[in-house]
C-alpha cells in the first residue's frame, strides 16, 4: 500500500526567511496531494494541494511542488511569520479517496 | 467551502462507561466519513472509514467491538467508545470529503477531546 514520509520532524527558522517541508510518497498511482496545516488543539485546515497533472501551483507565500518521477513533493513557505508556526502535515490520495498521511512537521517561526 | 461539525469538543467520562462522539457534514452529503485518533505531538492515526448504510471499514489493529461506528444518514456518522479506560484517552477527529467532481479536499470536524478516568 501507499506509504508516506516526511522530512523534518521540526523545523525552525527565522521569522521572514522561507520554509521547505518535503514528502515521498510510494505508489505512483496516487493523483492527489494535500497540504494540511494543525495549530494546536484544533483541527487540520487545508492550505494548498495539487494533483498529479499539475508540476507546481502558489497560493500567495505558499507553494506546492511535484515531482512524479521521484515521487516527491514539497511545501514552500516564503516571508515566514509567527503566525505560520503550526504542525503541518502531507497527504498522498489514491482513486478510493482515502488520504495516507506523513507523520507532520512542527514549524517554529523564531522572531 | 464545506461545513463538518463534531460534538462533543470535549468530554470527561469514568472508566467502564460509554462515550458517543457524533460528526456531521452540514452541507454535503458524504456516503463516507474517516475516523482518526491523535495523540499527543503525533500524525493522524486512521481508525476506520465509516461508510453510509453499510458496516464500517477498521484499520489493522483497531477494534472494532471496542470502537463502534454507525454511518445512518448521509450525514451523520457516530464513533462510540465502549467501556472506556484511561488508555483511550485522546484527541479524535473526524472529517469527510464533498464527492462531487472527484478527491478533492478532506473537510475536519472539529475534534472531540476524550479524557477517561
Amino acid at each position: 500500500g501507499e506509504n508516506v514520509e516526511q522530512h523534518p520532524s521540526t523545523l525552525s527558522v527565522q521569522e521572514g526567511d522561507s520554509a521547505v517541508i518535503k514528502c515521498t510518497y510510494s505508489d505512483s498511482a496516487s493523483n492527489y496531494f494535500p497540504w494540511y496545516k494543525q495549530e494546536l488543539g484544533k483541527r487540520p485546515q487545508l492550505i494548498i494541494d495539487i494533483r498529479s497533472n499539475v508540476g507546481e501551483k502558489k497560493d500567495q507565500r505558499i507553494a506546492v511542488t511535484l515531482n512524479k518521477t521521484a515521487k516527491h513533493f514539497s511545501l514552500h513557505i516564503t516571508e515566514t511569520q509567527p503566525e505560520d508556526s503550526a504542525v503541518y502535515f502531507c497527504a498522498a490520495s489514491l482513486s478510493n479517496y482515502q488520504l495516507i498521511w506523513g507523520a507532520g512537521t512542527k514549524l517554529i517561526i523564531k522572531p | 467551502g464545506a461545513v463538518v461539525s463534531q460534538h462533543p469538543s470535549w468530554v470527561i467520562c469514568k472508566s467502564g462507561t460509554s462515550v458517543k462522539i457524533e460528526c456531521r457534514s452540514l452541507d454535503f452529503q458524504a456516503t463516507t466519513m474517516f475516523w482518526y485518533r491523535q495523540f499527543p505531538k503525533q500524525s493522524l492515526m486512521l481508525m476506520a472509514t465509516s461508510n453510509e448504510g453499510s458496516k464500517a471499514t477498521y484499520e489493522q489493529g483497531v477494534e472494532k467491538d471496542k470502537f463502534l461506528i454507525n454511518h445512518a444518514s448521509l450525514t451523520l456518522s457516530t464513533l462510540t467508545v465502549t467501556s472506556a479506560h484511561p488508555e483511550d484517552s485522546s484527541f479524535y477527529i473526524c472529517s469527510a470529503r464533498d464527492l462531487a467532481g472527484g478527491p478533492g479536499e478532506l473537510f475536519f470536524g472539529e475534534g472531540s477531546r476524550l479524557t477517561v478516568l
